[in-house]
């Protein structure tokens, strides 16, 4: 595809639920991030993905989140007994080896009620 | 660690005005430093970008020095326009000796309005 993609676009989940969100990443791209955008936090990041090396976890705020990417390109965030406070645009990134602009996906806007 | 802090807004402006919005950042390493635009509705995309000390982005009209001995990046535009209305971020990726390269740090962002 010509972007970043993100499904689904919006998810409304109860407080308990665990979520999977989904990125397919620019084809190519070696890199991949996962951040989050709250009211509270402003734009945070969660996790990186950089070819076949070690993810970045520094970022990801409990053990209930978890991400994955298989294959090199397509990644699943986890967000298990969803909070409130877990209430964010979940946005992807990737970006090409050697390069230095990351490229956004639109996100997916998670609500837990 | 790294961070990045810009001008609180929101920020108002008449059409054609000069609009700045300061950025300044904290960094281990040697940063890229970059401006990122999210229009209503619309995703984050890259609006300039600068990668080394005294660099200079530009793009549609706006500019951004790399100003290494103020630790600064400021955004700048001589004249403003409607649909420049937008959130603008800040950011900084530390490009080597840190210890989660690759990563963006984003400033808190600000909100422009600019009214006909």
């Amino acid at each position: 595809g010509a972007g970043v993609s993100q499904s689904p676009s919006n998810k409304v989940t109860e407080k308990g639920k665990d979520v999977e969100l989904r990125c397919d990443p620019i084809s190519g791209h070696t890199a991949l991030y996962w951040y989050r955008q709250s009211l509270g936090q402003g734009l945070e990041f969660l996790i990186y993905f950089q070819g076949n090396s070690a993810p970045d976890k520094s970022g990801l705020p409990s053990d209930r989140f978890s991400a994955e990417r298989t294959g090199g390109s397509v990644s699943t965030l986890t967000i298990q007994r969803t909070q409130q406070e877990d209430s964010a645009v979940y946005l992807c990134a990737s970006r090409g080896l050697g390069r230095n602009e990351q490229f956004f996906g639109p996100g997916t806007r998670l609500t837990v009620l | 660690g790294d961070s990045v802090t810009q001008m609180e807004g929101p920020v108002t402006l008449s059409e054609e005005a000069f609009l700045t919005i300061n950025c300044t950042y904290t960094a281990t390493g040697y940063p890229s430093l970059f401006w990122y635009v999210q229009y209503p509705g619309e995703g984050l995309q890259l609006l300039l970008k600068a990668t080394k000390a005294d660099d200079k982005g530009s793009n549609k009209g706006f500019e951004a020095t790399y100003r290494k001995e103020t630790t600064s990046f400021h955004l700048e535009k001589g004249s403003v326009q409607v649909s420049d209305s937008a959130v603008y971020f800040c950011a900084l990726r530390v490009n080597a000796g840190g210890t989660s390269y690759g990563k963006l740090t984003f400033g808190q962002g600000t909100i422009l309005t600019v009214h006909p």
